[in-house]
């Protein structure tokens, strides 16, 4: 079965501190692509990474970074020193290489910045 | 470059009618996916349109029905609306089969209120 798990319903921090979005998936493919979206309050979802299976190299982009480990299947997505403009919601998703299309989403986390 | 764009932006519909929502893609991308997301919730996956053809649906009923025309833009249909069919509506659109192998870019989606 495949499964998106955002436990973190809503998190709020003041700005600039470092905050991390938890995401943990189920798949039984092997070839598995993972994504991470921002959905502001205009509602258009913004895509942020995608990763495949087999790249578990961690990424940064700027203030943002994403852990990618497969042994505990999770793919967490951290934002270093915060800013108002970062408040959203944010999701993660999957897709497998057998289910071409489909994007699995989490429930998604809402982030909001205090200044 | 025109981004994704979705009409109507909002609208207003009885139990039981019928609705048309319509997306019209990125420029040069040749396939349309549908969400849904309903309040609070990360969107699920409707259908996939790619080069005119279904191309993989999710757990949605069959009045749930949608077109993708010579131009690559894509109807999607509600016929016998229920309460729970409000929701906003997302369509995104990629270069090929999306998911796994090219990225969708969403556009701002319709929200659909059945009253």
């Amino acid at each position: 079965a495949q499964k998106v798990t955002q436990a973190q319903t809503e998190i709020s921090v003041v700005e600039k501190e470092d905050v991390t979005l938890d995401c943990v998936y189920e798949t039984r493919d092997t070839t598995y692509y993972l994504f991470w979206y921002k959905q502001p309050p205009s509602g258009e979802l913004v895509f942020l990474i995608r990763r495949n299976s087999f790249d578990e190299q961690n990424e940064i982009s700027g203030r943002y970074s994403w852990n990618f480990q497969k042994s505990t299947s999770s793919f967490n997505f951290t934002i270093t020193a915060s800013q108002v403009v970062d408040s959203a919601v944010y999701f993660c998703a999957l897709s497998e290489a057998s289910n071409t299309g489909k994007l699995i989403f989490g429930q998604g986390t809402t982030l909001q910045v205090k200044p | 470059e025109t981004g994704v764009t979705q009409s109507p932006t909002h609208l207003i519909k009885t139990r039981g009618q019928q609705v048309t929502l319509r997306c019209s893609s990125q420029s040069g991308h040749n396939t349309v996916s549908w969400y849904q997301q309903a309040l609070g919730q990360g969107p699920q996956f409707i259908f996939q349109y790619y080069r005119e053809e279904e191309n993989g649906r999710g757990n949605f009923p069959p009045r749930f029905s949608g077109l993708q025309f010579p131009n690559y833009s894509s109807e999607l249909n509600v016929n016998a609306l229920e309460l729970d069919d409000s929701a906003l509506y997302l369509c995104a659109s990629s270069l090929g089969l999306a998911g796994a192998y090219y990225e969708q870019y969403f556009g701002p989606g319709t929200r659909l209120t059945v009253t």
